[in-house]
């Protein structure tokens, strides 16, 4: 099993729909990023958290440290968000990766 | 620079053959780490330097990989005798704290195929 899991793999919205995208870790962690991929693998990072919520324009995510859970959510999609979005914890004293939610937003 | 810069941005070798895969992190930032990422997976870890230091070496998958940082700011991952499983993306990112806590920059990847 993964120390980090992410669902769904795969995700097709329209344009406009809320997206939420998810993270359950089961090793103990100092702090959660969410990481964006772009085709041609550069990443950008989103967010860094170890507790509550952040938000940043369209972006929300937040973290649960009891529950091991982690979201991110995307208000009014657009297809420029189409991506994959990755999550990783901060662990002892490296990230380990989740495998990625590939979107997709249609016009 | 402002980035992180990984070259080449492509690279196909012939099984056996050696390779050479460059980071240039940010100027000035005294972590660095390298990520290998197989197709449809997420970044594996490789290896951490701390300025010139390698502190961690645990995720490099066997004695034919190497990497150096010899002045804490450029690094080279070096594959000897490459095999096709060592096909993927590596990636490069550099932090301005201490183990990266505080956040990365990655660069774009060196993506290797090995035929």
């Amino acid at each position: 099993k993964n120390e980090v899991e992410q669902s769904p793999q795969n995700l097709t919205a329209q344009e406009g729909e809320f997206i939420t995208i998810n993270c359950s870790y089961s090793v103990g962690i100092s702090a959660l990023h969410w990481l964006q991929q772009h085709p041609g693998g550069g990443i950008v990072s989103l967010f860094m958290l170890s507790s509550g919520k952040k938000k940043h324009g369209r972006l929300i995510a937040t973290i649960n440290i009891q529950e091991k859970h982690s979201s991110l959510h995307i208000t009014a999609s657009h297809p420029r968000d189409s991506a994959v979005y990755i999550c990783a914890v901060f662990n002892t004293d490296k990230l380990i990766f989740g495998t990625g939610t590939r979107l997709q937003v249609f016009p | 620079g402002a980035g992180v810069s990984q070259s080449p941005r492509y690279k196909v070798a012939k099984r056996g053959q050696d390779v050479a895969l460059r980071c240039d992190p940010i100027s000035g930032h005294v972590s660095l780490f390298w990520y290998q990422q197989a197709l449809g997976q997420g970044p594996e870890f490789l290896t951490y330097f701390q300025n010139e230091a390698q502190l961690d070496k645990s995720g490099l998958p066997s004695d034919r990989f190497f990497a150096e940082r010899p002045e804490g700011s450029v690094s080279t991952l070096k594959i000897q005798r490459t095999q096709q499983e060592d096909s993927a993306v590596y990636l490069c990112a550099s932090s301005s704290s201490d183990r990266g806590f505080y956040g990365y920059t990655f660069g774009s990847g060196t993506r290797l195929t090995v035929v």
